[in-house]
């Protein structure tokens, strides 16, 4: 089955500095989604993106839907310590296939104050 | 707006026992999900409704797992017997319809943590 590989695997940085992840896959999305995962909780929609080639900020989030559809990144810039957590990429496929979201592995963030 | 509930939060119990969770989705929202998320991996998909119909249950383990939604609105998981590798998270979530697009963004419950024992 379809399977998202997502880097690096966790991330010790210091308040401030930039962070940057990403996912590739093997498979076509139609959609790649960011969210994060912040302990007892559920994961939280950060960025969604639809069109390959499209680049999308939310405040000092920025991801990107790589032109072959086939991988994705999500930069943080100026970090502060409410971004740890548990970042997760997602692929959606075809909407005839119901919408159906694959995650990858996670990418686990520390951010020293 | 509440969000997606799930009870209970927590649950430990032997292995050959039985247990369910529950979910109540977004108010509105047809299409509801559940996820297992196993420690240190993405949540992956057991089960996805749209309405009290199932449109997709390919990964769902049928020998052991089973869900309902049987009126469209509040949807039961599970699991019986349990076995050891059954504990992780369970999350249950839910969208306004399924497709692509903003009318499928995903809101997601806290999830129940199962530990199988």
């Amino acid at each position: 089955g379809q399977q998202l590989n997502q880097s690096p695997q966790s991330m010790f940085i210091q308040e401030g500095e930039d962070v940057s992840m990403n996912c590739t896959s093997s498979s076509i999305f139609n959609t790649w989604l960011w969210y994060k995962q912040d302990p007892g909780e559920g994961p939280v929609l950060l960025i969604a993106l639809y069109k390959a080639g499209e680049l999308t900020s939310n405040g000092r989030l920025t991801a990107q839907f790589g032109i072959t559809r086939k991988d994705s990144f999500l930069n943080i810039s100026a970090s502060i310590p409410s971004d740890v957590g548990i970042y997760f990429c997602a692929g959606q496929l075809r909407s005839n296939q119901g919408g159906k979201l694959i995650f990858g592995q996670g990418t686990e963030l520390s951010v020293k104050p | 707006e509440a969000g997606v509930a799930q009870s209970p939060r927590y649950k430990i119990i032997e292995k050959r026992q039985s247990v369910a969770f529950w979910c109540n989705p977004i108010s509105g929202h047809a299409t509801l999900y559940w996820y297992q998320q196993i420690l240190g991996q993405g949540p992956k998909l057991l089960i996805q409704f749209q309405n009290n119909g199932v449109v997709d249950d390919s990964q769902l383990p049928k020998d052991r797992f089973s869900a309902e939604r049987l009126k469209g609105v509040d949807s039961t998981l599970k699991i019986q017997p349990a076995k050891l590798e059954d504990s992780a998270v369970y999350l249950c979530a839910s969208s306004f319809g399924p497709g692509q697009g903003s009318v499928n963004e995903q809101f997601f419950g806290p999830g129940t943590r199962l530990t199988v024992l």
